[in-house]
């Protein structure tokens, strides 16, 4: 089974509204890690939000914000405001708990701003 | 700029050859990891390094081999290489600060195998 699960290969948001991608992430680890990542097309892998398992309330890093619902295993990636420069890959990665920190990754979500 | 740094950028080479890719951590990351990300699979584990010794192996071949350095930068050898070893290889490092451990990727090195 996936760990990772980001159904919207792609998605479309106006210029300056608000846009969710959604993550699913399985886990029987009660410590976990859950990540976003932004990947333009240059191709670098840009860290962007962090959620941990115990975190009381949602992370939110500027106009990133992720909405955690623990019970859904749900980790969706809220842009508020997006710009033209928001158009890339995302992917939502997941670190389990124990001494290895490896991530591991979903498929990703293209998201393509309109202007 | 994450502060990690990949070389080479882009790497052209010919089946059943060997390569070395290289990657120097932030200042002060202990940890190293390297990730392949390709088409087909996707961004995957390949291994982890921590302060010199190897703590976590993940999808690697065994033509693969990495190794850390007393000065904590990182080589990726990948030999007798074929047509799907082609892929973007990221190097990562990361600190650990309170209960957050956070990966910082380099820019990544392109390998394309003719």
């Amino acid at each position: 089974a996936q760990k990772i699960t980001q159904t919207q290969p792609g998605m479309f948001v106006q210029e300056k509204e608000a846009v969710t991608l959604d993550c699913t992430y399985d886990t029987s680890d009660p410590s976990y890690g859950l990540f976003w990542y932004k990947q333009p097309s240059s191709g670098e892998m840009i860290f962007l939000i962090y959620q941990g398992s115990y975190d009381q309330q949602n992370a939110t890093e500027g106009r990133y914000s992720l909405n955690f619902q623990k019970a859904r295993k749900s980790a969706n990636l809220v842009i508020s405001a997006s710009q033209l420069g928001d158009s890339a890959m995302y992917f939502c990665a997941m670190r389990e708990g124990g001494s290895n920190y490896k991530l591991t990754f979903g498929k990703g979500t293209l998201l393509t701003v309109n202007p | 700029d994450s502060g990690v740094t990949q070389t080479p950028k882009h790497l052209i080479t010919a089946t059943g050859q060997r390569v070395t890719l290289r990657c120097s951590p932030r200042s002060g990351d202990l940890s190293v990891y390297w990730y392949q990300q390709s088409l087909d699979q996707g961004l995957q584990f390949l291994i982890q390094y921590y302060n010199g010794e190897e703590r976590a192996k993940g999808n690697i071949l065994e033509r693969f081999s990495a190794q850390q350095f007393p000065d904590l930068h990182s080589e990726l050898n990948l030999s007798s290489l074929e047509l799907g070893d082609s892929a973007l290889y990221f190097c990562a490092s990361s600190v650990e600060r309170g209960h957050v451990e956070t990966q910082y990727f380099g820019p990544g090195t392109r390998l394309l195998v003719l």
